[in-house]
């Protein structure tokens, strides 16, 4: 049990134009899902957390109006990338926390690449 | 500013060796402890965590944990080829329970 999916896994947009990622945990109710980026060779970077029903709590220097973050359901969370540029190009991964799991347990998805070009 | 910090590397080893992954955070209100394997291209993936001070053995992985140093080390014994990867230390501070993770420690162990 405690599987997250992403989609797409991989994408590939020229600048400007909107990405949507999908994450969605399969077997599970996740009250919370956080959004990372990690740029090559560097570590996990939190973007945001978000709870279901509720607007996204962003870390400090993430943009909230470029990366839009919906929490619909208790078991999928969408994060778009608006007006993206080269330099969003990165690996995009969400995880979960399960509903009445250990606080400290969180389920990661499989990511998406995103290059812009 | 809490910090996580790791040795980038990379830490090689010989099949069978033990490899020893260290991690020192800042925190000092810090209580949970994570270490995650990463393969290139993935997401990471939870090897284990521990709570309390001392070690914690599961198979060949072994986490120690000394709070007083701030220091959360990870042993690999019988070290495999398909160890090879990186390995992240996280830790959470009480209150959030959202973590912190270190930039990795790249480890390779060849045959």
């Amino acid at each position: 049990g405690a599987v997250v999916s992403q989609h797409p896994s991989r994408v590939i947009c020229k600048s400007g134009t909107s990405v949507k990622i999908e994450c969605r945990s399969l077997d599970f109710q996740a009250t919370t899902m956080f959004w990372y980026r990690q740029f090559p060779k560097q570590s996990l970077m939190l973007m945001a957390t978000s709870n279901e029903g509720s607007k996204a709590t962003y870390e400090q220097g993430v943009e909230k109006d470029k990366f839009l973050i919906n929490h619909a359901s208790l078991t999928l969370s969408t994060l778009t990338v608006t007006s993206a540029h080269p330099e969003d190009s990165s690996f995009y991964i969400c995880s979960a926390r399960r509903r009445g799991g250990d606080y400290n347990e969180q389920f990661f998805g499989p990511g998406t690449r995103l290059t812009v070009l | 500013q809490k910090e996580v910090e790791q040795n980038s590397g990379p830490l090689s080893v010989p099949e069978g060796a033990i490899a020893s992954l260290n991690c020192t955070y800042s925190d000092r209100g810090s209580q949970s402890f994570f270490w995650y394997r990463q393969y290139s291209g993935k997401s990471p993936e939870l090897i284990m965590f521990i709570y309390s001070n001392g070690d914690k053995e599961d198979g060949r992985f072994t986490a120690q944990l000394n709070k007083a140093s701030q220091y959360v080390s990870l042993l690999i014994r019988d070290s495999q080829p398909s160890d090879s990867a990186t390995y992240l230390c996280a830790v959470n501070s009480g209150g959030s329970y959202i973590p912190t993770f270190g930039r990795g420690t790249s480890l390779i162990v060849h045959p």
